[in-house]
């Protein structure tokens, strides 16, 4: 099956500072890949999403780059501020028939006033 | 539209017992996934259903179980609770096209 790995588990910057969390997949079959941002006592919330068809996405201050050759994905954050500190996870939805998200272990995001 | 609403929020069970979570997806989702959250594991996938129907089960043992029904709602049962079955438990409704909303979750103490 799909395996996810999320790195780095933890990162703290600066305001104003950019962050970068980088995630890998195995299976070459899988052709969706979004993220979530969960902040504490909350749900998941869908922050940007990206196909295998595209190679990078962007929504206002944060981005998404996908290699399909190096099956690694990662999401950017600029110009960062308080309210993005949260947990983010990324996901990989496997190819056809297996209709599951599986999910990296989580980056916990401090951003510092 | 309403987003995804899981009933209960909150819920302490003792070891040995069985317990029903149930999920309200958007209105017209038809794709129901079920996860569980733990500090230690993330996010695991335990089904999806879509019409019905299973389409994927996650390795779980078979005290998880789950269904869907004609109003896409869905709930998930766990039986024969055990200590390590304490977790937070979301479910994601999806219109099919993979992108996943999520409720906010059952929390489930076992004791």
């Amino acid at each position: 099956g799909e395996n996810v790995e999320q790195h780095p588990s933890t990162l703290s910057v600066q305001e104003g500072d950019s962050a970068v969390i980088k995630c890998t997949y195995s299976d070459s079959a899988s052709n969706y890949f979004p993220w979530y941002k969960q902040e504490l006592g909350k749900r998941p919330q869908l922050i940007i999403d990206i196909r295998s068809n595209v190679g990078e996405k962007k929504d206002q201050r944060i981005a998404v780059t996908l290699n399909k050759t190096a099956k690694h994905f990662s999401l950017h954050i600029t110009e960062t501020q308080p309210e993005d500190s949260a947990v983010y996870f990324c996901a990989a939805y496997s190819g056809a028939g297996s209709y599951q998200l599986t999910f990296g272990k989580g980056t916990k995001l401090s951003v510092i006033p | 539209k309403a987003g995804v609403t899981q009933t209960p929020r909150y819920l302490i069970k003792t070891r040995g017992q069985q317990v029903t979570l149930s999920c309200s997806p958007i209105s017209g989702h038809r794709s129901v996934s079920w996860y569980q959250q733990t500090p230690g594991q993330g996010l695991q996938f335990l089904f999806e259903y879509f019409s019905e129907t299973q389409r994927n089960k996650g390795n779980f043992p078979g005290r998880f179980s789950g269904r869907q029904f004609s109003n896409s709602r869905s709930e998930m049962n766990v039986s024969t609770l055990e200590l390590g079955d304490s977790a937070l438990y979301l479910c994601a409704s999806s219109l099919g096209t993979r992108a996943q909303y999520f409720g906010p979750g059952t929390r489930l103490t076992v004791t």
